[in-house]
Order: C-alpha cells, then sequence, then structure tokens
C-alpha cells in the first residue's frame, strides 16, 4: 500500500503563478485534509473533505482552494500565489472523522518567491 | 477558539537521558493524540489516548491523558539517535471537530 502520495516534492513558484498540489490515497479513506506547517507554528487546517464531493474550510482557507471528484484524489489549488504562501503542505486522509487517525503524506515544500 | 500549547519548543539531549514533553489546552479535550515526524517525511501517529487518567506506552514511550483533560504528556525513555524529530501534540474537543495541533518539539539527540 502506498498509502497518501503527494506530488511534487518541491517547488518554486513566483508570485502570482498558480499551481496545484496533489493527493491521492489508496486506503478508500472517507476524509481528506490539507495542512500547512511553518515553523514553530504546528499543522494548521487549510480545507478538508468528508467525502467525494463535499468540500469544507479549515483555520486558515484563504488563497486556495480544493476540489474532490473522487473518493482517492484531492487536490489543493493556489490561484495567486503570494510569499505568505510559502511553507509544507502535508496532506493527510482519515477513515472517519471521529477518533480514526490520521494518515499524512510525506510533504510538498513550496516557495515563493 | 481552542489552542494547545506545547513545551519545550526544542531539546537536546544526550543519548540515553529519559524527555519528557507536554500539552495544555485551555479546554477540555476527548482526545489527545502524539505524533513523530522525522526530516523530510510527514507525522506519524505513535499514542493515542481516548480516556482521562489514561496511560499508554509504546515501546519506550509513555503518553498520559490528564486527569484534568486539559493537558497531555509524552515521555521518551532511554533516548537514541533515531528519536531525533518533532513532537506533536493533538487534540480534540468534547464537540468533536477537527483535530488542533500544538506547536510541536523538536528534538535532538547527541551520541
Amino acid at each position: 500500500n502506498a498509502g497518501v502520495t503527494q506530488t511534487p516534492k518541491f517547488r518554486i513558484l513566483k508570485i502570482g503563478q498558480s499551481m496545484t498540489l496533489q493527493c491521492t490515497q489508496d486506503m478508500n479513506h472517507n476524509y481528506m485534509y490539507w495542512y500547512r506547517q511553518d515553523p514553530g507554528m504546528g499543522l494548521k487546517l487549510i480545507y478538508y473533505s468528508v467525502g467525494a464531493g463535499i468540500t469544507d474550510k479549515g483555520e486558515v482557507p484563504n488563497g486556495y482552494n480544493v476540489s474532490r471528484s473522487t473518493t482517492e484524489d484531492f487536490p489543493l489549488r493556489l490561484e495567486l500565489a503570494a510569499p505568505s504562501q510559502t511553507s509544507v503542505y502535508f496532506c493527510a486522509s482519515s477513515l472517519t472523522g471521529g477518533d480514526s487517525p490520521l494518515h499524512f503524506g510525506n510533504g510538498t515544500r513550496l516557495t515563493v518567491t | 477558539g481552542q489552542q494547545l500549547n506545547q513545551s519545550p519548543q526544542s531539546m537536546f539531549i544526550q543519548e540515553g537521558e529519559d524527555v519528557s514533553m507536554n500539552c495544555t489546552s485551555s479546554s477540555i479535550f476527548n482526545t489527545w493524540l502524539w505524533y513523530k515526524q522525522d526530516p523530510g517525511e510527514g507525522p506519524v501517529l505513535l499514542i493515542a489516548l481516548y480516556k482521562a487518567g489514561e496511560l499508554t506506552s509504546n515501546g519506550r514511550l509513555t503518553a498520559q491523558f490528564g486527569i484534568t483533560r486539559k493537558d497531555s504528556f509524552l515521555n521518551i525513555s532511554a533516548s537514541i539517535p533515531s528519536d531525533v524529530g518533532i513532537y506533536f501534540c493533538a487534540g480534540r474537543g468534547v464537540r468533536g471537530g477537527k483535530l488542533i495541533f500544538g506547536q510541536g518539539t523538536e528534538l535532538s539527540v547527541k551520541p
């Protein structure tokens, strides 16, 4: 099992460019999440999804968009990249939203200059 | 909103020493989780706690769900170099909702 797979691992963007961070999971998990990790700040939830076709905002959704057309995939879109979006992004999934543990991907390190 | 304070922010210890870190919340939690993040990878679940007072071990790791339900601690005994990484606590409040993560404790172990 691959678990949660994120691509790319690294990316450098210029201000104003757009990109999509890909995330796919092969565990048939219903819930998927996007977090960003900044030094000394822990993990902040950007968006999450409780199933295909359903998405909802987390703590820090501004500047991002998501879609969930299939159970497996949960891409994160940055439309107009800003330096404040320089961060490490983690995708995660869980079977349910209760006490199911989160399984994380290995992250995408994004730099916006 | 709910907040978690995790301390210390970083630790530099000698191999073989014991380590202790803790998290406190501004409100009552129903679930406490401890994750470890190795360099360049995503966090991996170490221990999950679901009941006040619960004490759970995973090898050299021991975690406790505080009796007040507002705190949790993680102990690592006899540290080894592969314990290096960032340790995160995470909690979920009584009304459910999304996991809240602490700021992380970065552990360095000197051989």
